[in-house]
């Protein structure tokens, strides 16, 4: 069973669009993120949820819009769809909980996001 | 604020030769050290961390790392790299006394690892 997968792995979509990026886990992991990885390979953090609460929010346009239905799901929802939000998104989860608790964030496979 | 520094961006390195990919980071608070690793086209793979403890971190697949406090790096090593090496590695630090949804981690920009046969 994947850890933490994404649907879907490829999305081809026109400037306007609406789109939404599904993430599931099944570590039970108490803590949830979006990362956003742009064309030069730079990785950086869009979000976190902890037991569906959003903890981290990091200047990311109004235009996303996360939403944790659960702990064990965390989707990003994005409208209005921009040339520049084609990247690739990944989905992670840690357990969290403070010090020496959080060992490892795990990755879902990303989502490729082009928008034309 | 954190920030991580990987000077070098690409690194060629003959099969079955030894490999160095330099990671410096600057902090304010006390840090996790992490390597992950990105084969083509796939997502990230935690390759090591260090948390505490020993200094020297191993991975099974003959990864190794050492963090140097006074010198704020956290440089990766192999003796002898070999073709299916052939990833982006990205260094990764992330605050030790965030918790409850804040453990987010700080990247490097990368280094492409290419393995010539």
């Amino acid at each position: 069973d994947t850890a933490v997968s994404q649907t879907p792995k490829y999305l081809v979509t026109q400037m306007g669009n609406d789109k939404s990026i599904k993430c599931e886990q099944n570590l039970g992991h108490d803590t949830m993120y979006w990362y956003k990885q742009d064309s030069k390979k730079f990785l950086k953090i869009m979000f976190s949820y902890n037991n569906k609460e959003l903890i981290i929010n990091e200047t990311v346009p109004n235009r996303f819009s996360p939403k944790s239905p659960d702990k064990a799901h965390l989707n990003l929802h994005i409208n209005s769809l921009e040339l520049g939000d084609s990247a690739v998104y990944f989905c992670a989860s840690s357990q969290g909980g403070g010090r020496y608790m959080n060992t490892e964030a795990f990755f879902g496979q990303g989502t490729r996001l082009t928008v034309v | 604020a954190q920030s991580v520094t990987q000077l070098d961006s690409q690194v060629p390195v003959f099969e079955e030769a030894p490999v160095e990919l330099r990671c410096n980071y600057s902090s304010s608070v006390s840090v996790y050290l992490f390597w992950y690793v990105q084969y083509p086209n796939q997502g990230l793979q935690l390759l090591l961390k260090y948390l505490s403890g020993s200094t020297l971190v191993k991975s099974i697949n003959g990864f190794e790392a050492e963090f140097n406090k006074s010198q704020t790096s956290f440089h990766l090593r192999k003796p002898s790299v070999h073709i299916s090496d052939t990833a982006e590695y990205f260094c990764a630090v992330s605050d030790q006394w965030a918790n409850f949804g804040n453990e987010k981690l700080t990247f490097g920009t990368g280094t492409r690892l290419t393995i010539i046969p």
